[in-house]
């Protein structure tokens, strides 16, 4: 079965930073592009990175370019996200998701991690 | 960038109803485009791509259509189960985006 364990949210103060995990299983990981997308507070779903097999690609949203950095260790079958110089628009439900087609769309889901950016 | 337009924002619908959801894309994208459902407490999950290509595990009574810039998300008899937040999303420029969602209430 497979398996999108998400951990690392919390609350931050803006500027602050944050390290996101998602714990992959049930399924070969170094054959998939691993995605990050987020739930904002209003609902609405965006995708904000994503990264290919061997680590050699990745991609932003141009929102978080400079300040986010998606990264894998596929010997651990695990997927991060650095989060730096947070804002209060980051606030949001974190999912780490498995990329169906190559890169798009996400077939597999976490449950997601909540992140939460105020003073 | 394409801008994704779900429609109606709200959707409340009897129990055995049939209900059916738009997205418009604001240019063509070529039928590359999903279809999610997600429920609080429960992993969001993958319905449809390339516009009507079942995923794996999703019952009948769903349906995915459209070509060029609409699309139909179709619930044909609507169970307990259906009652949900639903997004499309296009993958076929550069950004992915995703539509703002239609929920789908127990009227």
């Amino acid at each position: 079965e497979v398996q999108l364990v998400e951990s690392g949210g919390g609350l931050v103060q803006p500027g602050g930073s944050l390290r996101l995990s998602c714990a992959a299983s049930g399924f070969t990981f170094t054959n998939y592009w691993m995605n990050w997308v987020r739930q904002t507070p209003g609902g609405g779903l965006e995708w904000v990175a994503n990264i290919k097999q061997d680590g050699s690609e990745h991609y932003y949203v141009d929102s978080v370019k400079g300040r986010f950095t998606i990264s894998r260790d596929n010997a651990e079958d695990s997927l991060s996200l650095q989060m730096n110089n947070l804002h209060a628009e980051d606030t949001a439900i974190y999912y780490c998701a498995r990329g169906l087609l190559s890169t798009f769309p996400f077939d597999y889901w976490g449950q997601g991690t909540v992140v939460t950016v105020s003073s | 960038e394409i801008v994704m337009t779900q429609s109606p924002g709200t959707l409340s619908v009897s129990p055995g109803d049939g209900a059916t959801l738009s997205c418009r894309a604001s240019q063509s994208i070529s039928s590359n485009l999903a279809w999610y459902q997600l429920k609080p407490g429960q992993t969001p999950r993958l319905l449809f791509y390339g516009a009507s290509t079942r995923a794996p595990g999703i019952p009948a009574r769903f349906s995915g259509s459209g070509s060029g810039t609409d699309y139909t998300l179709t619930i044909s008899s609507l169970q307990s189960e259906d009652f949900a937040l639903y997004y499309c999303q296009q993958y076929n420029n550069w950004p992915p985006a995703f539509g703002g969602g239609t929920k789908v209430e127990i009227k």
